[in-house]
């Protein structure tokens, strides 16, 4: 069984510049997260969808992060403008039917914001 | 909000020694799972628990979910090298988002 894609692996972009992450859960997984995990810390939760409905986004920073799942398969995750302390590492993490479930996580995409 | 925080942040141990890691939680957990997270790498789930009072064992761990389902810990017997990597409790309250809330790691070190 193939697991958690993600794309780019590494990301070096300068301040207020844009950048999307792509993910592409295990199929059939009907929930997908994205989480933000700053370096020495556990992964925080910035939104989880439920097949393509957001189901919780209340730490998504919404003035410069969008993310969307239109087809409830693959989704992306845009950060625009990028500030300093969006450095980190985005993990996407799927589950089959819900949150109470076992995640598994992709490989995540590290950015790095000059 | 809710929080979950874990001790200790750092361990060292020699190749063969003990090793545990607690985690708390500021509110009653509907359950908890632990992660191990290698060095690059990410979380890879290693277990879960759900009943007051549990324990649960896989090889050289042993995982205990607290009477009160607000505490956690994992202990490793005899640490290996292999056993090297931050080790995260994440704890779910009883909201119906179940959203996870990760504790911040203990990283291991193994000495050989």
């Amino acid at each position: 069984e193939a697991g958690v894609a993600q794309s780019p692996r590494y990301k070096i972009i300068e301040k207020r510049q844009s950048v999307a992450f792509w993910c592409n859960p295990i199929s059939g997984h009907a929930t997908l997260y994205w989480y933000q995990q700053i370096l020495g810390q556990g992964p925080k939760l910035l939104i989880q969808f439920q097949n393509n409905g957001v189901v919780d986004d209340s730490q998504l920073p919404k003035d410069r992060f969008s993310a969307e799942r239109l087809k409830g398969v693959d989704s992306t995750l845009k950060i625009q403008p990028a500030k300093l302390e969006d450095s980190a590492v985005y993990l996407c993490a799927s589950s089959l039917q819900g949150p109470r479930e076992t995640q598994y996580f992709g490989p995540g995409t590290r950015l790095l914001v000059l | 909000g809710q929080q979950v925080m874990q001790i200790p942040q750092y361990q060292h141990v020699q190749e063969g020694e003990d090793f545990t890691t607690y985690c708390n939680s500021s509110t009653t957990l509907s359950n908890i799972q632990w992660y191990k997270q290698r060095p690059g790498g990410h979380p890879v789930f290693l277990i879960q628990l759900v009943k007051s009072g549990e324990v649960k064992k896989q090889k050289r761990l042993t995982f205990q979910f607290g009477e009160a389902k607000k505490n956690s810990s994992l202990h490793i017997t005899a640490t290996q090298t292999t056993d090297v990597g931050t080790y995260f409790c994440a704890g779910r309250g009883s909201s119906n988002t179940g959203k996870l809330i990760f504790g911040q790691g203990t990283t291991l070190q193994v000495k050989p």
